[in-house]
């Protein structure tokens, strides 16, 4: 079956700008995770998503935002983008409420704020 | 909290050497332990995984045991090979704030 989908690959913005990334989580998956990864600080969890509904939120501002759709689709909404923000986001599914068990991962949407 | 940490890199070895990254934990319960790697690209794959202590995990000729009175779960390869160059992840599932957490992320280098 289709793996998590990520789209777009690749985007560069400009400080001040918004983006928003999109993630379709492999077919029967309800759960939708998403991560930043940047060379010095490693993966680092953003939020996850089951059901629509937030069920976890990690240590990112409130410019940071995202949401889930009735069919599990995910996005995931950054505001005002700072330098810091340049980083893979990185998108993974899971059949599993909570991430307790393995996840699937997208090969991401890498971000460059200029 | 929960954390891992894993041995920093770049690892450089020769094809058919023997390999070892370091992961070490620390969490409250009994968390299950994973290793995910990511190849030139490409998103985080599990690589294998445990779920009780002295449990072995293993796949592609890789394995950790997951050692519960050392808080480790060091990753072996007998025989390395180019193609398993790639980003190695150890992470535990952080059971009390429901969520994965994961190592810093250890990048191998074989050399033909």
């Amino acid at each position: 079956k289709a793996g998590v989908t990520q789209t777009p690959r690749y985007l560069i913005k400009t400080r001040g700008q918004q983006v928003t990334l999109s993630c379709s989580p492999i077919s029967g998956h309800r759960s939708v995770s998403w991560y930043q990864q940047t060379p010095g600080q490693g993966l680092q969890f953003l939020f996850e998503y089951f059901s629509e509904t937030q069920r976890n939120k990690g240590n990112f501002p409130g410019r940071f935002s995202g949401r889930q759709f009735s069919n599990s689709r995910s996005e995931m909404n950054v505001s005002t983008l700072e330098l810091g923000d340049s980083a893979l986001y990185l998108c993974a599914s899971s059949h599993r409420q909570g991430n307790t068990g393995e996840l699937f991962f997208g090969e991401g949407s890498r971000l460059t704020v200029l | 909290g929960n954390s891992v940490t894993q041995m920093e890199g770049p690892v450089t070895l020769s094809e058919e050497a023997f390999l070892t990254i370091n992961c070490t934990y620390t969490a409250t319960g009994y968390p299950s332990l994973f290793w995910y790697v990511q190849y030139p690209g490409e998103g985080l794959q599990l690589l294998l995984k445990a779920t009780k202590a002295d449990d072995k995990g293993s796949n592609k000729g890789f394995e950790a045991t997951y050692r519960k009175e050392t808080t480790s779960f060091h990753l072996e390869k007998g025989s390395v090979q180019v193609s398993d160059s790639a980003v190695y992840f150890c992470a535990l599932s952080d059971r009390e704030n429901d969520k994965i957490i994961f190592g810093k992320g250890t990048r191998l280098h074989i050399l033909p």
